[in-house]
């Protein structure tokens, strides 16, 4: 089946410092990724539609400048949260699905948890 | 606006119990919707789907969910439960990519 890994799959930082989230479609092409953040017993939320290629498309509250994200390749996204804040504390999510094929594909990541200090 | 509900956020039943789920959302026109699991420590990994067609759609592990547009509901529906089954369940409505809050089952054994 087909795999999308997360790396790191937990980080500690300093407030104020910036933290990469690496989300790998390891054995299939992903034209599109998408980026979910989730708090504690609560929703998945999605973030952010990204493009292989092409800007991201953030959801509606979600700053493009404090989420920033960069699909450079049809197996790799990558999410960079800028000068990170306790408030960004949260659980983040990729998930990827198969160029060609509909939503129902996707696979999810399984997540990388980020603890703002 | 739109949203997608589950009405309970942690149910603990008995092995061999039946089980359903709630999941109410509140859109206009079609809607495709899935059910998600995640087992503890593990990915999210889709249960079931509908798109269109026969509104009681089966999944896998013996899952079946119904879609009842009147009711603007998609429940979650297995007969008897296993202890395997523990994990938590998600709603969601993928034209959107919105997810329900997620209800967590535990199943004693």
């Amino acid at each position: 089946g087909a795999v999308v890994s997360q790396h790191p799959s937990w980080v500690i930082c300093k407030s104020g410092t910036s933290v990469k989230i690496e989300c790998r479609s390891l054995d299939f092409q992903a034209t599109t990724m998408f980026w979910y953040r989730q708090f504690p017993k609560q929703s998945l939320m999605l973030m952010a539609t990204s493009n292989e290629g092409s800007k991201a498309t953030y959801e509606q509250g979600v700053e493009k400048d404090k989420f920033l994200i960069n699909h450079a390749s049809l197996t790799l996204s990558t999410l960079t949260v800028t000068s990170a804040h306790p408030e960004d504390s949260s659980f983040y999510i990729c998930s990827a699905y198969k160029s060609g094929t509909r939503a129902d594909t996707q696979y999810f990541g399984p997540g990388t948890r980020l603890t703002v200090l | 606006a739109q949203s997608v509900s589950q009405h309970n956020h942690h149910v603990i039943l008995s092995e061999a119990a039946s089980l359903e789920l709630g999941c109410n959302y509140s859109y206009g026109g079609t809607v495709n919707l899935f059910w998600y699991v995640q087992y503890p420590g593990q990915h999210l990994q889709l249960l079931l789907k509908y798109f269109s067609g026969d509104p009681l759609v089966k999944g896998i592990k013996g899952f079946e969910a119904e879609f009842i547009k009147s009711k603007f509901s998609f429940n979650l529906r297995k007969p008897s439960v296993q202890w395997s089954d523990t994990a938590e369940y998600f709603c969601a409505v993928v034209n959107d990519m919105r997810f329900g809050a997620g209800t967590r089952l535990t199943v004693k054994p």
